[in-house]
């Protein structure tokens, strides 16, 4: 069926590093991709998003590439911080109506 | 400029009651869609809402219901509560450019 998703579970990271987040998703007609983080207890927060006219976006601190020759689309954090560490979700935003589906998350933890 | 409020923070029913959530949308956004949040999971689209009429629907029983009023703000109801019901409830309200802006969300416990 239709899904969206990730690869990596947990990303453990050492503060300073970059992160890389993977997203993989399956509907070809997809257009419009969102980056949401959520902390513990809170609602996802708007990170970045990409339109499918696009290949690359970038926020501060962040980028989104999209690849959608094998539907694969990816958030870089750039000189990660210990606030940075959260769940991190790939959204897809279908072209009919705003209805999002959303992967499974990965969490990012970040090591001192 | 206030964001996505909900409300209640927390609630705690048993089996077989009825639920309503509020929530009220970002100042000039028009369109308000609920999503249910299982532990350890994503999002799920349940329903959204646009001049006070469900404009689409995800996979969920006719147990979930909803409503939109003129202010925009919006409800959603949930009648003979099940154990599975446990969840984070999330309102989105849809900015101009499509992206979503969630809530804080509610955090329903079923007993």
């Amino acid at each position: 069926g239709e899904s969206v998703g990730l690869h990596l579970p947990t990303l453990s990271v050492q503060e300073g590093d970059n992160s890389i987040i993977n997203c993989a998703y399956s509907n070809s007609a997809s257009d419009y991709f969102i980056w949401y983080k959520q902390e513990s207890g809170k609602g996802p927060q708007f990170i970045i998003d990409i339109r499918s006219n696009m290949d690359k976006r970038q926020g501060q601190r962040v980028t989104v590439l999209l690849n959608k020759t094998v539907k694969h689309l990816s958030l870089q954090i750039a000189a990660t911080q210990p606030g940075d560490s959260a769940v991190y979700f790939c959204a897809e935003n279908r072209a009919a109506g705003n209805k999002l589906t959303f992967g499974g998350g990965t969490r990012v933890l970040v090591k001192p | 400029d206030a964001g996505v409020t909900q409300s209640p923070t927390h609630l705690i029913k048993t089996r077989g009651q009825q639920v309503t959530l509020r929530c009220s949308p970002k100042s000039g956004h028009d369109t308000v869609s609920w999503y249910q949040q299982a532990l350890g999971q994503g999002p799920q689209f349940i329903f959204q809402y646009y001049e006070e009429e469900e404009r689409q629907r995800g996979n969920f029983p006719d147990r979930f219901s909803g409503h939109q009023f003129p202010n925009y703000s919006s409800e959603l109801n949930v009648n003979a509560l099940l154990l599975g019901d446990s969840a984070l409830y999330l309102c989105a309200s849809t900015g101009t450019y499509n992206e979503q802006f969630f809530g804080p969300g509610t955090r329903l416990t079923v007993l």
